[in-house]
């Protein structure tokens, strides 16, 4: 297993314009976690996924995103109509169940995405 | 509301010499905080973590201090290495809820 994999890794659109991200996280992570970053901030949390269902979504995350993990394997997340403020680094994050610290988050290398 | 706080932006060192990257917190209901390292082009890469009910953890040469009464850990590094060059975030999140809180990070440098 080589870790979390994201595609693309770069995605420039136009406003208006929907984009889709893919995540992969590692097989036997049933938590997958989506992020965004800014430059000069940390990781916002976007959304949390256990297995197939999406437990939490963070109030920032307008109607125009929507996530799904369909099979409990890889994510999807979608932004719909896209905006100027979209762009951003998109991270994807997964873990297992259990409070060991071994088990916490592993990232994938982010998609980069710019609104023109 | 920035609930997890790294006032500083950057921070060079010595090699050989040590780092103390510092984190601040407001929400009292944290209970479990984690240190993350990031290169460029990479995503962050878990570090080292400690629960509330410890005031320290160790693994290697990083250390991390949590002062509960002063809302505030840090992350020692010693000795520090040219390879630990990069944007260090601090990270919170209370039981039960999934919702991990990051701070904006400090970039390191440290200097050969």
């Amino acid at each position: 297993d080589t870790g979390v994999s994201q595609d693309p890794r770069h995605k420039i659109t136009k406003r208006g314009q929907n984009v889709t991200f893919r995540c992969d996280p590692i097989s036997e992570h049933n938590r997958l976690y989506w992020y965004r970053q800014t430059l000069g901030q940390g990781p916002e949390f976007l959304t949390y996924f256990q297995n197939e269902a999406q437990l939490e979504k963070s109030r920032l995350l307008s109607d125009r995103f929507s996530a799904e993990r369909p099979k409990g394997s890889f994510s999807t997340l979608e932004i719909q109509r896209t905006e100027q403020g979209d762009s951003a680094m998109y991270l994807c994050a997964s873990r297992t169940t259990g409070a060991h610290s071994y088990n916490e988050q592993f990232f994938g290398p982010g998609t980069r995405l710019t609104v023109l | 509301d920035q609930q997890v706080k790294q006032n500083s932006p950057s921070l060079s060192v010595q090699e050989g010499r040590i780092s103390i990257l510092n984190c601040d917190y407001t929400n009292s209901m944290f209970d479990y905080f984690l240190w993350y390292k990031k290169y460029p082009a990479e995503g962050p890469t878990f570090l080292i973590s400690i629960s509330s009910i410890k005031d320290k953890n160790e693994d290697g040469r990083f250390t991390v201090f949590l002062n509960k009464s002063a809302k505030h850990l840090s992350l020692h590094i010693v000795p520090s290495q040219p390879g630990d060059s990069a944007v260090y975030f601090c990270a919170a999140r209370t039981s039960g809820t999934y919702k991990y809180i990051f701070g904006t990070g400090t970039r390191l440098k440290v200097l050969a």
